[in-house]
């Protein structure tokens, strides 16, 4: 079954330690997106990636770093410059030349700082 | 500057009552979409708007699209309990805009008996 895969789905860091957050799709999904989402808040977009090797910053890009080697993944580094990263991060993809198609999502990593 | 809002944000409703959610977008999308959160999970698609005045239905809830105001709604026609969950609206997905997705802050439902 196609889908986007996230992991781990949960996640625990110490002060100062850079973590990665794995997505995975094999939707073939052209366009991919990291949002963060905190207790009771919306989504805000961190980065997004339209092409492979080409990613742009979204609304909240400070303190994290995105890769885009392959089209079907798009890892989300969260450094030790983002000074409060306890969230739920969420990863989805979509088709941009399918209009029809909606953006899915992953099941989300939940990320606390230790 | 692509800029989406949701009103109300909370919305606490009687059972078989109906009310309507407004996502209001600042720039020309092609695309508009609503999800449903619940508590402590990922997003599930509800409806996908293509054109000017789509309307798709779903059970008790109807999502209607009008570009020239930028205006979408969503519509829940006797809510029950199990319509409880916060429901987000999002906008982009154009290729000129490297396909950026902005969602909504959510409109948070709760519906009592």
């Amino acid at each position: 079954d196609g889908g986007i895969t996230q992991s781990p789905k949960y996640l625990f860091r110490k002060e100062g330690q850079n973590v990665t957050l794995s997505c995975e799709q094999n939707l073939n999904h052209d366009a991919m997106y990291w949002y963060r989402q905190d207790p009771g808040q919306g989504l805000r977009l961190i980065y997004y990636s339209q092409i492979v090797n080409d990613f742009q910053k979204g609304d909240i890009a400070e303190g994290y770093s995105v890769s885009r080697e392959k089209k079907e993944s798009f890892p989300l580094t969260v450094t030790s410059a983002q000074k409060n990263p306890t969230a739920f991060y969420l990863c989805a993809s979509t088709a941009l030349a399918d209009r029809t198609t909606e953006a899915f999502f992953g099941q989300g990593t939940r990320l606390t700082v230790v | 500057e692509l800029k989406v809002e949701q009103n109300p944000l909370f919305l606490s409703m009687q059972e078989g009552k109906n009310y309507t959610i407004y996502c209001n977008y600042s720039t020309t999308s092609d695309r508009l979409y609503w999800y449903r959160q619940d508590p402590g999970k990922s997003l599930e698609s509800l409806f996908v708007l293509l054109s000017n005045g789509a309307v798709k239905q779903e059970g008790r809830l109807m999502a209607s699209l009008d570009t020239k105001a930028r205006l979408s709604t969503l519509h829940i026609t006797a809510a029950v309990h199990d319509l409880s969950a916060t429901y987000f609206c999002a906008v982009g997905g154009l290729e000129n805009q490297g396909g950026k997705l902005i969602f909504g802050q959510g409109t948070e439902l709760s519906v009592k008996p």
